[in-house]
């Protein structure tokens, strides 16, 4: 059974800081990996998806990185802001397979 | 507009209630999920659906009843609402050509007392 944890659970940086986000799975088997934002009330907001064959993606400022023969992905946030808080949450996809998620890590950006 | 909404929003109920929460979704996806999400544990899968014929058990199902009405439609029911019940719902879809994202609704925030 594929289990996706992250650490850490929470993480507060001053602004303009650039912070890593780990995501780790169990089951290196994945069909992809997507990296979600949750602000608090709201629901989940797509920001990277990385297909098994890809190393890397980026978008702005995040770029994720996909590690599957160790079973591992990162989130960098470069130069943060306060707009950055929320939650972070990760979800691996096995081909066939429903998304299994992470708990997520709570991040803090302060002014 | 939202892609994907749900109502309500939040919802308060007592033991026992029988309890509907709604997912309406505009991008002519087939497949529909529901979750829950409880703090430190990640979302868990309660039930999902390939179409509107197609049902499926997820990892947390018990206590727990769906209802696909229509390829945009998919209803959660609490038949006899408890306290352990208490939690963020989410709704969610994916679709052609490669169902590689998931697309979530807000979430309706459910307090059982």
């Amino acid at each position: 059974k594929q289990e996706v944890t992250q650490i850490p659970a929470a993480l507060s940086v001053p602004e303009g800081e650039n912070l890593v986000l780990n995501c780790s799975f169990t089951d290196s088997a994945i069909y992809n990996l997507q990296w979600f934002r949750q602000d608090p009330g709201k629901g989940l907001t797509s920001l990277l998806l990385i297909q098994s064959s890809q190393r890397e993606q980026t978008s702005g400022r995040l770029n994720a990185s996909l590690d599957k023969s160790s079973g591992r992905s990162t989130l960098y946030i470069a130069a943060s802001q306060p707009g950055d808080s929320a939650t972070y949450l990760c979800a691996v996809r096995q081909d066939g397979q429903n998304f299994v998620f992470g708990p997520g890590t709570r991040l803090s950006v302060l002014p | 507009d939202a892609d994907v909404t749900q109502t309500p929003r939040n919802r308060i109920t007592k033991t026992g209630k029988r309890i509907m929460l709604e997912c309406s979704q505009t991008k002519g996806h087939d497949r529909m999920y529901w979750y829950r999400q409880d703090p430190g544990l990640g979302l868990r899968l309660i039930y999902y659906s390939f179409d509107v014929k197609d049902i499926n058990k997820g990892e947390i199902s018990d206590g727990y009843s769906v209802s696909r009405q229509a390829q945009a439609k998919f209803s959660l029911s609490l038949e006899s609402a408890i306290p352990n019940q208490t939690a963020l719902y989410f709704c969610a879809t994916s679709g052609q050509p490669s169902y590689n994202e998931q697309f979530f609704g807000p979430g309706t925030r459910l307090t059982v007392l």
